[in-house]
């Protein structure tokens, strides 16, 4: 039990349509960071966000964005979902000083059709 | 640019057999590195952490792993496997710049047969 929750832990939309995906930190953790899992290979780092702000970003294109509450829960938007879109999203959390010590979530499964 | 080699898909191991799990790195700064364990349909757990100081790094579960500098190598080892350790095995890097921006590996399927 890592503390940090994420839902929905799966769903599926189609091809052009727009998702929402939710995390909630553990109490504390000012930084929270998403990866994309895609089947067989290993999470791909999308942003990160400390103290709501944009502090990291991957090799994702913009119609992945992002938000960080002052509540340190925070959500991953996906626009114009394509098909390759279809992957586990992981979030994880975070506090500084803590010798990068990272919890993840376990995940939300999204399948694009 | 950090980048993490995971040099074993897959590795399949008797119970009770030793294992070794196979990182390689390439970085141009001093690094962090990781091993994360991942069970079918589950999030990410830490195994254990190499941060700085002794090079022989004891994690949960009876995992240990080296950092060796000169080879740029971080493998995980286990002297004696369970059938509950078959899993998904993640090493990772970090450049310490940016708490939770982690490189990966492709991962390794560790199946530990009776």
């Amino acid at each position: 039990e890592t503390g940090v929750t994420q839902s929905p832990t799966h769903l599926i939309k189609t091809r052009g349509q727009q998702v929402t995906l939710r995390c909630s930190s553990q109490s504390g953790h000012n930084t929270v960071s998403w990866y994309q899992q895609a089947l067989g290979q290993g999470p791909q780092f999308i942003f990160q966000y400390y103290r709501e702000e944009e502090n990291g970003r991957g090799n994702f294109p913009p119609r992945f964005s992002g938000l960080q509450f002052p509540n340190y829960s925070s959500e991953l938007n996906v626009n114009a979902l394509e098909l390759d879109d279809s992957a586990l999203y992981l979030c994880a959390s975070s506090k500084t000083g803590t010798g990068h010590t990272i919890y993840f979530g376990e995940g939300s499964w999204l399948t694009v059709v | 640019a950090q980048s993490v080699t995971q040099l074993d898909s897959q590795v399949p191991v008797f119970e009770e057999a030793p294992v070794e799990l196979r990182c390689n790195y390439s970085s141009s700064v001093s690094v962090y590195l990781f091993w994360y364990v991942q069970y079918p349909n589950q999030g990410l757990q830490l195994l254990l952490k190499y941060l700085s100081g002794s090079t022989l790094v004891k994690g949960i579960n009876g995992f240990e792993a080296e950092f060796n500098k000169s080879q740029t190598s971080f493998h995980l080892r286990k002297p004696s496997v369970h059938i509950s350790d078959t899993a998904e095995y993640f090493c990772a890097v970090s450049d310490g710049g940016s708490q939770g921006n982690l490189i990966f590996g492709k991962g390794t399927k560790l199946s530990v047969k009776p």
